[in-house]
């Protein structure tokens, strides 16, 4: 299976600032017809989560501009620009090139 | 809206079986694919399975294969997962997700499997 290895586990923020997730693969995510199917998700306490990127840097609709994702192969990073309150919970990457899909160990996002 | 209403979690005997139903609505069921991920309590997410827009080829994670059976109706918009041979370790809070990419996730619900 695909491990997909998230850095840090835990990620103390002030309101504001920017922040970065790292998300990599122990395999390259870049499928034979070319696309890199790797996503993004974020989950607030007692909620469901909710995707925000999908193929790498697609924002999906209504998720905020201030999320952005990129990267290449097997290195990648979900970056926000100034974190929002809201924005606090976990976050998962989550590859879905290879069989059996899987997610990252997921980042806690808190306000400092 | 996309609306995912799963249901059909409750307490269970390791051994024992439940069935999970999905209930979709506000898009064309039928034209996607469809999938299940859980969520042990406290835990971290794990896709489970997956099943294609004609029900063909439902592929799954290794630690349920052979005792959980994912399928659909098309004609009543639904979901199923049929879980067999159930295990503590079985124990989360059980997704319905759309597409392939999983854009959209139902509420969830239960799954707790204990003596």
């Amino acid at each position: 299976d695909v491990v997909m290895t998230q850095s840090p586990l835990s990620l103390p923020v002030t309101l504001g600032q920017p922040a970065s997730i790292s998300c990599r693969s122990s395999q390259s995510l870049v499928h034979f017809n070319g696309d890199t199917y790797l996503s993004w998700f974020h989950q607030r306490p007692g909620q469901s989560p909710r995707r925000l990127i999908y193929r790498v840097s697609n924002r999906d609709s209504g998720v905020p501009d201030r999320f952005s994702g990129s990267g290449s192969g097997t290195d990648f990073t979900l970056k926000i620009s100034r974190v929002e309150a809201e924005d606090v919970g976990v976050y998962y990457c989550m590859q879905y090139t290879h069989w059996p899909r899987t997610f990252g160990q997921g980042t806690k996002v808190e306000i400092k | 809206e996309v609306q995912l209403l799963e249901s059909g979690g409750g307490l269970v005997q390791p051994g024992g079986s439940l069935r999970l139903s999905c209930a979709a609505s506000g898009f064309a069921f039928s034209k996607y694919d469809m999938g299940w991920v859980r969520q042990p309590p406290g835990k971290g997410l794990e896709w489970v399975s997956l099943i294609y827009t004609a029900a063909i080829g439902p592929t799954y994670v290794d630690s349920v294969r052979g005792r959980f059976t994912v399928s659909r109706d098309n004609f009543k918009d639904t979901l199923y997962l049929e879980m067999n041979s159930l295990r503590t370790e079985d124990t989360a809070i059980y997704y319905c997700a759309k597409g392939g990419g999983l854009d959209s996730w139902g509420q969830g619900t239960l799954v707790t499997v204990t003596s």
